[in-house]
């Protein structure tokens, strides 16, 4: 069974700073990763794809990796700003389903 | 674009009654769509798979009469809450898969409180 971790559970940091978010799944047999962004009683908002063959995407200041092999994925953000506040969960597709990390929560102080 | 529209945003309901919520994918057809429900401060939990013109699939511990699923169209999936009761409060976003470039699109959500 396909499990997702995410770490930190948590994060503050000033504006400015850049930072990553991990994802860990335990089954590297997967069709592709999405990293998704979701704003307090909103709806999710995709971020970045990346597919299973490919290693990278990026999206603006958001870059992220995928290393299958090893069964981890990083979020890096650029420059942080108090805008990118906000939940990112990390899903990983197998079987038609996508399998949900418990999030990471961003504060970006200003 | 894959954007997916989920009306309504918020619904109070009386304990007993129904709910329905739509879930419509607007500029793509979805042959399959997904509820899910998510408690607060917590991931999303999948509830069920909407597959057009069958029977959803179930994930195992919900139960299939409380929460009816239609897929009538390659548009529109519905999800109703019967018999509504104060612990089905909740958070309920669906998506939908357009194709693996696009990957999964979500609803904005619709937060569910019964009274």
């Amino acid at each position: 069974k396909q499990e997702v971790t995410q770490i930190p559970a948590a994060l503050s940091v000033p504006e400015g700073e850049n930072l990553v978010l991990n994802c860990s799944f335990t089954d590297s047999a997967i069709y592709n990763l999405q990293w998704f962004r979701q704003d307090p009683g909103k709806g999710l908002t995709s971020l970045l794809l990346i597919q299973s063959s490919q290693r990278e995407q990026t999206s603006g200041r958001l870059n992220a990796s995928l290393d299958k092999s090893s069964g981890r994925s990083t979020l890096y953000i650029a420059a942080s700003q108090p805008g990118d506040s906000a939940t990112y969960l990390c899903a990983v597709v197998g079987g038609n389903k996508l399998v949900f990390g418990a999030g990471t929560i961003l504060r970006v102080k200003s | 674009g894959a954007v997916v529209s989920q009306h309504p945003s918020r619904v109070i309901c009386k304990s007993g009654t129904s709910v329905k919520i739509e879930c419509r994918s607007l500029d793509f057809q979805a042959t399959t769509m997904f509820w899910y429900r998510q408690f607060p401060k917590k991931s999303l939990m999948l509830m069920a798979t909407s597959n057009e013109g069958s029977k959803a699939t179930y994930e195992q511990g919900v139960e299939k009469d409380k929460f009816l699923i239609n897929h009538a169209s390659l548009t529109l999936s519905t999800l109703t809450v019967t018999s509504a009761h104060p612990e089905d409060s909740s958070f309920y976003i669906c998506s939908a898969l357009k194709d693996g470039l696009y990957g999964y699109t979500f609803g904005s959500g619709t937060r569910l409180t019964v009274v």
